[in-house]
C-alpha cells in the first residue's frame, strides 16, 4: 500500500506562533485528508483536499497531487490546537485510507 | 443532530470472549468504515462497507467480523482470535466509497484484561 510520512513528529510552538505540517506520500491518490485528534480520540475533519489550496479560518491547506504532498498551515496558534494531526490517503486500488503516523502539536500559553 | 454515534465508549473484557462494539450514522452515507487505533499509531482499517449487504476485509480483519444489514448500522465483533485486541475502536462513513470525506465517530476503547 501507499506509505504517507508526516513530518515533524512532535512541535511544541507558543501560543500565537505559526506552523507548518508536512505530508509525503508515496503514490497517485484518489483524495487526501487532514485530521485533527483532540486529546479524547475524536477525530475532527479539517480538509478534504486532493489538489489545490483550501482555507478554513486561521487553517490551510495545499496538495500538489503531481509532487505527492500536501502542508497543513495553522497561523496564531492557540492552546485548543493542541492535538495529534493526521494526513490520510485514499488508494482506490486497495480501497484502503491509509494514515501517516502523525504530528503531535503542543501549544503553550 | 446528524452524526455517527458509538457504543459503548468503553468496554472491559476478559480474554477469550466474543464483544460487539455498536456503530450508528444518521447522515444516510452508503459507505461505512472500521479501524483500529494502537497508542502513538495512525489508524489501520479493519472492515468497509460500501452499501448495504455489502462489506470487504481491509488490512487487519483477521479476528474481526462485521455486518450491514441496515443502512444505518455497522457493528464490529471482536471475536477471541483476535490475538491483541486491546486497542481504540473507530467507525467512520461517507456519502460514497473512497472518493469523499470520512467522517468518524467518537470512538471505543476495549481492554482485554
Amino acid at each position: 500500500g501507499i506509505q504517507v510520512e508526516q513530518s515533524p513528529p512532535d512541535l511544541i510552538l507558543q501560543e500565537g506562533a505559526n506552523s507548518t505540517l508536512r505530508c509525503n506520500f508515496s503514490d497517485s491518490v484518489n483524495n487526501l485528508q487532514w485530521f485533527h485528534q483532540n486529546p479524547w480520540g475524536q477525530l475532527i475533519n479539517l480538509f478534504y483536499i486532493p489538489s489545490g489550496t483550501k482555507q478554513n479560518g486561521r487553517l490551510s491547506a495545499t496538495t500538489v497531487a503531481t509532487e505527492r504532498y500536501s502542508l497543513l498551515y495553522i497561523s496564531s496558534s492557540q492552546t485548543t490546537d493542541s492535538g495529534v494531526y493526521f494526513c490520510a490517503v485514499w488508494e482506490g486500488g486497495a480501497n484502503n485510507l491509509f494514515f501517516g503516523t502523525g504530528t503531535r502539536l503542543t501549544v503553550i500559553p | 443532530d446528524g452524526g455517527i454515534t458509538q457504543s459503548p465508549k468503553y468496554l472491559f473484557r476478559k480474554e477469550g470472549q466474543n464483544v460487539t462494539l455498536s456503530c450508528e450514522q444518521n447522515l444516510n452515507h452508503d459507505a461505512m468504515y472500521w479501524y483500529r487505533q494502537d497508542p502513538g499509531q495512525g489508524l489501520r482499517l479493519i472492515y468497509y462497507s460500501q452499501i448495504v449487504n455489502d462489506f470487504q476485509k481491509g488490512d487487519i480483519a483477521e479476528g474481526y467480523s462485521v455486518s450491514r444489514e441496515k443502512k444505518e448500522s455497522f457493528p464490529l465483533t471482536v471475536t477471541s482470535a483476535q490475538k491483541n485486541p486491546t486497542a481504540f475502536y473507530l467507525c467512520a462513513s461517507s456519502s460514497q466509497l473512497g472518493v469523499d470525506t470520512q467522517y468518524f465517530g467518537p470512538g471505543t476503547r476495549l481492554t482485554v484484561l
